[in-house]
């Protein structure tokens, strides 16, 4: 099966700790997001990458980092530097690169909550 | 600042009525505008979208009229099934590979 999996769905973590989501497609698609949903809210954008070994900061960037090492892996860590990190993780990719193909497509997201 | 907004946040219609949402963009520079339908802690699906140069676009019961003067866009869904029920997103990108900026987001229930 082709998709996109995000790893775990739930996690638990105390204040102060560093945690990582997990996010892999199999897709060979070039471009890949990190999204932050709140309850009741949009979708913000955290971090993108179109290519290998490159991102770029969204709109939300601080207190998060990421790493694209592998076309296929793209993991977020969430940072104690995040003043509000209880959330839903969206990751997603599209096929980007130099193709005129637009559409995302997003994995099932994790579920953080900090206390 | 929001480029695109969303309206209502939640609607409510009965089996077999038409669902209309709205969205307003600001940037003229976006060129694709796709509409995601999300159920409760699951990620978003890609419902339907369309570029500036056609005015509508059918799929099934779900339809996007496309309004390049006034800034809209909306998303009619006919006959709409309780099965329907979930929040749906639109949004707005700028060309191919790039980000996606995200309304806020429409609750929509329909009632049997």
């Amino acid at each position: 099966d082709g998709g996109i999996t995000q790893s775990p769905k739930y996690l638990f973590r105390k204040e102060g700790q560093n945690v990582t989501l997990s996010c892999e497609q199999n897709l060979n698609h070039d471009a890949m997001y990190w999204y932050r949903q709140d309850p009741g809210q949009g979708l913000r954008l955290i971090y993108y990458s179109q290519i290998v070994n490159d991102f770029q900061k969204g709109d939300i960037a601080e207190g998060y980092s990421v790493s694209r090492e592998k076309k296929e892996s793209f993991p977020l860590t969430v940072t104690s530097a995040q003043k509000n990190p209880t959330a839903f993780y969206l990751c997603a990719s599209s096929r980007g690169g130099t193709t005129s193909s637009y559409e995302q497509y997003f994995g099932p997201g994790t579920r953080l909550t900090v206390t | 600042q929001q480029q695109v907004k969303q309206s209502p946040q939640s609607l409510i219609v009965q089996k077999g009525g038409i669902s209309i949402i709205n969205c307003a963009y600001e940037n003229t520079a976006f060129d694709y505008f796709p509409w995601y339908q999300q159920f409760p802690g699951k990620g978003p699906a890609l419902l339907i979208a369309i570029r500036p140069d056609v005015s509508e676009k059918k799929e099934g019961r779900f339809t996007i009229s496309f309004n390049k003067s006034a800034k809209q866009f909306s998303l009619h869904i006919m006959d709409s099934q309780p099965g329907d029920s979930a929040t749906y997103f639109c949004a707005a990108s700028m060309g191919a590979g790039n980000m996606l900026t995200f309304g806020g987001g429409t609750r929509l229930m329909v009632k049997p």
